[in-house]
């Protein structure tokens, strides 16, 4: 499969706990998007990277939540101090930089905090 | 803020039918205008775009119109099938390099 991979695709856990995604792009594509999709809303942007630079951060990213992409290839989205209201689906995408507005998606990781 | 209001929310249409499906966007800058479908538990999917320069698209049965000065654009879907039954999600490509998304159409196609 060449598309954009997540994983884990779902992941239960305790409030108060941390947890850790991972996304790999497709291959070519160095641009990655992490986006919050809570039911029945659209995804919201939370950050992005260009190679292995973090350009963007939104206001909803608090700092329990960091982004890295160390190598410029996969990233990771890290939630410390877990909170219910941070249930969600975390998406993330992969553009080309030349071609930075048509995103594609990966299958997303269901977090649950209980 | 930037923001993209979708309508309507939930839609029904009868096989055969057409299924259409507003946007409007506060960004003037914005440029490109995706349309995403979304199945049950399944990720996003491009299923067509337009660009800034161009007013109207066409794929088949799908096919999107774009106005600049109402800062407006609509996709329409002709000759509804079951298959077409998702959430679509429209969404603006804004100055700051982020997609802003629409808050979904729930679209239904009863056989």
């Amino acid at each position: 499969d060449t598309g954009v991979s997540q994983d884990p695709r779902h992941k239960i856990t305790k409030r108060g706990q941390n947890v850790t995604f991972r996304c790999d792009p497709i291959s070519e594509h160095n641009r990655l998007y992490w986006y919050r999709q809570t039911l029945g809303q659209g995804p919201e942007f939370l950050t992005y990277f260009q190679n292995e630079a973090q350009l963007e951060k939104s206001r909803l990213l608090s700092d329990r939540f960091s982004a890295e992409r160390p190598k410029g290839s996969f990233s990771t989205l890290e939630i410390q101090r877990t909170e219910q209201g941070d249930s969600a689906m975390y998406l993330c995408a992969s553009s080309l930089a030349g071609d930075p507005d048509t995103q594609y998606f990966g299958p997303g990781t269901r977090l649950t905090v209980l | 803020g930037e923001n993209v209001e979708q309508h309507p929310s939930t839609l029904s249409v009868q096989e055969g039918d057409s299924a259409v499906i507003k946007c409007t966007y506060s960004d003037s800058a914005s440029n490109y205008f995706p349309w995403y479908k979304q199945e049950l538990g399944k990720r996003p999917q491009l299923i067509i775009d337009i660009r800034s320069n161009v007013g109207e698209k066409k794929d088949q049965r799908i096919a999107v119109t774009l106005n600049k000065t109402a800062k407006h654009f609509s996709l329409h879907i002709t000759e509804t099938q079951p298959e077409d039954s998702a959430v679509y999600f429209c969404a603006a490509f804004n100055r700051g390099g982020k997609l802003i998304f629409g808050q979904g159409t729930e679209l239904s196609v009863k056989p």
